[in-house]
């Protein structure tokens, strides 16, 4: 059971190129989440899809889109990337089955923007 | 604790100690509370959870003790082993939110 995959794990870019992060879940579940993360900021919501076929805009949506593809896929893009960008994008996903269940992780993607 | 700056909070502790990391919320409505592990190069791990109506949740080697008068949360790690080394989150949920709030975690550091 692989859980939550996120491809590709490293990526370099420079200013102004555009690239999507995949990201994929074998557990079923509803909801999926990308978040980014940066020394000493902790984990901070970029958007997230409550179910599939809706997104919604977290805490930092700006500069980013999403796709819900199907139930399983729910990529990130960057349309033109910034060197404030530069980060480890994780994607999660998670169940309500009546009652909150904890989110699952993928390992990351490390994007640097040159 | 939570992290001011930069740094993360450190907890540096010998093999075989108990480690005990705690996190404060400020939610009161909060009513679902986790704990993740995160290894160097890799994403957060679910360690245990912990629903409102308890105070206290036990796994392997694992504790979480609810606070909700003070709003404080702590995970006890037994017999800590190099292995338990990583950053560790709290995040806490509630209200009806899709969202999880996260805190900016501990590192825990096991000397052998």
């Amino acid at each position: 059971n692989a859980g939550v995959t996120q491809t590709p794990k490293f990526q370099v870019l420079k200013t102004g190129q555009s690239m999507t992060l995949q990201c994929a879940q074998d557990m079923n579940h509803n909801s999926m989440y990308w978040y980014r993360q940066d020394p000493g900021m902790g984990l901070r919501l970029i958007y997230y899809s409550a179910s599939e076929g809706t997104t919604d805009k977290g805490e930092v949506p700006n500069g980013y889109n999403v796709s819900r593809l199907n139930k399983r896929e729910f990529s990130l893009r960057l349309e033109s990337a910034a060197p404030s960008q530069t980060s480890v994008y994780f994607c999660a996903s998670s169940e309500f089955d009546g009652q909150d269940q904890p989110q699952h992780f993928g390992d990351g993607t490390r994007l640097s923007i040159l | 604790g939570e992290s001011v700056g930069l740094h993360l909070p450190t907890l540096s502790v010998q093999e075989g100690d108990n480690s005990i990391i705690n996190c404060a919320y400020s939610n009161s409505a909060s009513d679902y509370f986790i704990w993740y592990k995160q290894e160097s190069g890799k994403g957060p791990q679910f360690i245990i959870d912990i629903r409102s109506n308890m105070d206290k949740r036990q796994g392997q080697r694992v504790t979480v003790l609810l606070n909700k008068t003070v709003k404080h949360l702590s995970l006890q790690i037994a017999a800590t082993q190099p292995g338990d080394s990583a950053v560790y989150f709290c995040a806490e949920k509630g209200g009806g939110s899709y969202i999880p709030t996260f805190g900016r975690g501990t590192s825990l550091i096991v000397h052998p």
